[in-house]
């Protein structure tokens, strides 16, 4: 069972920094937080994953609490291609299953 | 990234017959594969982990005769539905990870294989 929650869906203008939450409050030492995408008859596309740093790749950024309780993916200027399913999903390193909760269902608009 | 393909897109079939879909990995070896499955305006379901030369794991109310799945090389696995049924009508969707030697491989995905069955 998925140990992430997250909102149904949210709302976002194009060309502004969408800002997803998630929280896993029960989140062990060793488990990594996963955020993969998808976009609707489409497979998951993976966008970004990490520990407690922060983390920043081509596609967003990653926020994730002091006490990893929470995290925040950032897409810092939505377009209409980021419509898409978005799940948070926590793991552990060693263990690649990936459990898939509803995940937020984001929609930009124009 | 690495890239997974699924064939066939979507198939129709009737009732009673097989269906085999396949996944491959393009350019990288996969020592194991992920079959899921996802109904309408659902999350997705892991259904099987495929380890390349072994029997695949299948996870708690999917059957094993129903759902064969084959993993022959580092590169294909194969999930067949066999005596499919209309409640077998779903997205079908592999992944795959390989042996990089790095510790936090993301899995890629391939774009699913949408089955109909009459």
């Amino acid at each position: 069972d998925a140990k992430t929650t997250q909102p149904p869906s949210m709302d976002c203008a194009e060309g502004r920094a969408a800002n997803l939450p998630c929280n896993h409050s029960t989140i062990s030492g060793n488990e990594y937080v996963y955020w993969y995408r998808q976009i609707h008859s489409q497979g998951p596309q993976y966008i970004i994953h990490g520990l407690k740093n922060n983390e920043t790749n081509e596609m967003a950024s990653l926020i994730i609490t002091e006490d990893r309780k929470s995290s925040t993916l950032i897409l810092p200027h939505a377009t209409l291609r980021d419509t898409a399913v978005y799940y948070c999903i926590v793991r552990v390193a060693n263990d690649y299953k990936l459990s898939f909760g509803a995940g937020t269902t984001v929609t930009v608009r124009a | 990234g690495a890239v997974v393909s699924q064939h066939p897109s979507r198939v129709i079939c009737k009732s009673g017959t097989s269906v085999k879909i396949e996944c491959r990995s393009l350019d990288f070896q996969a020592t194991t594969m992920f079959w899921y499955r996802q109904f309408p305006k659902q999350s997705l379901m892991l259904m099987a982990t495929s380890n390349e030369g072994s029997k695949a794991t299948y996870e708690q109310g999917v059957e094993k005769d129903k759902f064969l799945i084959n993993h022959a090389s580092l590169t294909l696995s194969t999930l067949t539905v066999t005596s499919a049924h209309p409640e077998d009508s779903s997205f079908y969707i592999c992944s795959a990870f390989g042996s990089s030697g790095r510790e936090h491989n993301e899995q890629f995905f391939g774009p699913g294989t949408r089955l109909t069955v009459l």
